[in-house]
C-alpha cells in the first residue's frame, strides 16, 4: 500500500545541535516530496520540496533536504537548531503528474531545549 | 507574499447544525483543496475541487460535505449536519498547477 512512514513521533535535540528527521515513502514511482511545518496553533507552512533534478533541496529556515531513491527516504536536515524550531514537521507525498491530493506522514514532533 | 486565508478561525456550534467553512485562495490558482487534522492525529484529505467540480474526495467526505466556489474568489466547505466526530482542524489550501499546495491558517471546529 502507499504510505508515508515518520517513524520518530518526538524528537529532543538541544539549540545549536545538528537535527534530522527521517522520512520514507512507498509509491510505485517516485512522487513529489514536501516538508510542511506546523507551529502550535497555526497552519501548514512548506519548508522544501523534491520534483526532480539536484537530490539535495534547500528550503526556508534554513532546512534541506536530500532524496534518496535507493532508500526511498526525504530527510529533513538542519546544521544548527533554533528555539524557534519548535514544532511539528509532516513529510508529504503527491503522487507524480500534479493535482493530486496531499498524503501526510504522521508527524515528528520537534521539542529545543537551552 | 500571497497567502491562503481562511475564516472564521475557531467556530463552536451544537451537533445537528450546518457549518461553512470559507476558505480564500491565492488569486490565480486554479487547483482547492479540503484536508482536515482531528486533534492528535495526521492531516487528511478530504476533496479536491477544480473547474468548478469535484475532482476526488475521500470516504471521508460523504454526503454531510458539500464545497462550493460561489465567486471568483471564495471556497467554502459545508457540513450539512456536524456530528461530535467532526471536531477537527479544517485546512484550505490551493495550488496554481496542482503539485505544490500552499495551506490555510485553519478552521479550528468545535462539535459539542
Amino acid at each position: 500500500a502507499q504510505s508515508v512512514t515518520q517513524p520518530d513521533i518526538h524528537i529532543t535535540v538541544s539549540e545549536g545541535a545538528s537535527l534530522e528527521l527521517r522520512c520514507n515513502y512507498s509509491y510505485g514511482a517516485t512522487p513529489y516530496l514536501f516538508w510542511y511545518v506546523q507551529s502550535p496553533g497555526q497552519g501548514l507552512q512548506l519548508l522544501l520540496k523534491y520534483f526532480s533534478g539536484d537530490t539535495l533541496v534547500q528550503g526556508i529556515k534554513g532546512f534541506e533536504a536530500e532524496f534518496k531513491r535507493s532508500q526511498s527516504s526525504f530527510n529533513l536536515r538542519k546544521p544548527s537548531v533554533h528555539w524557534s524550531d519548535a514544532a511539528e514537521y509532516f513529510c508529504a507525498v503527491v503522487l507524480s503528474g500534479g493535482y493530486q491530493k496531499v498524503t501526510f506522514g504522521t508527524g515528528t514532533k520537534l521539542q529545543v531545549i537551552p | 507574499e500571497p497567502e491562503v486565508t481562511q475564516t472564521p478561525s475557531h467556530q463552536v456550534t451544537q451537533m445537528g447544525q450546518e457549518v461553512i467553512l470559507r476558505c480564500v485562495p491565492i488569486s490565480n490558482h486554479l487547483y482547492f483543496y479540503w484536508y482536515r487534522q482531528i486533534l492528535g492525529q495526521k492531516v487528511e484529505f478530504l476533496v479536491s475541487f477544480y473547474n468548478n467540480e469535484i475532482s476526488e474526495k475521500s470516504e471521508i467526505f460523504d454526503d454531510q460535505f458539500s464545497v462550493e466556489r460561489p465567486d471568483g474568489s471564495n471556497f467554502t466547505l459545508k457540513i450539512r449536519s456536524t456530528k461530535l466526530e467532526d471536531s477537527a482542524m479544517y485546512f484550505c489550501a490551493s495550488s496554481a498547477r496542482g503539485e505544490t499546495q500552499y495551506f490555510g491558517p485553519g478552521t479550528r471546529l468545535l462539535v459539542l
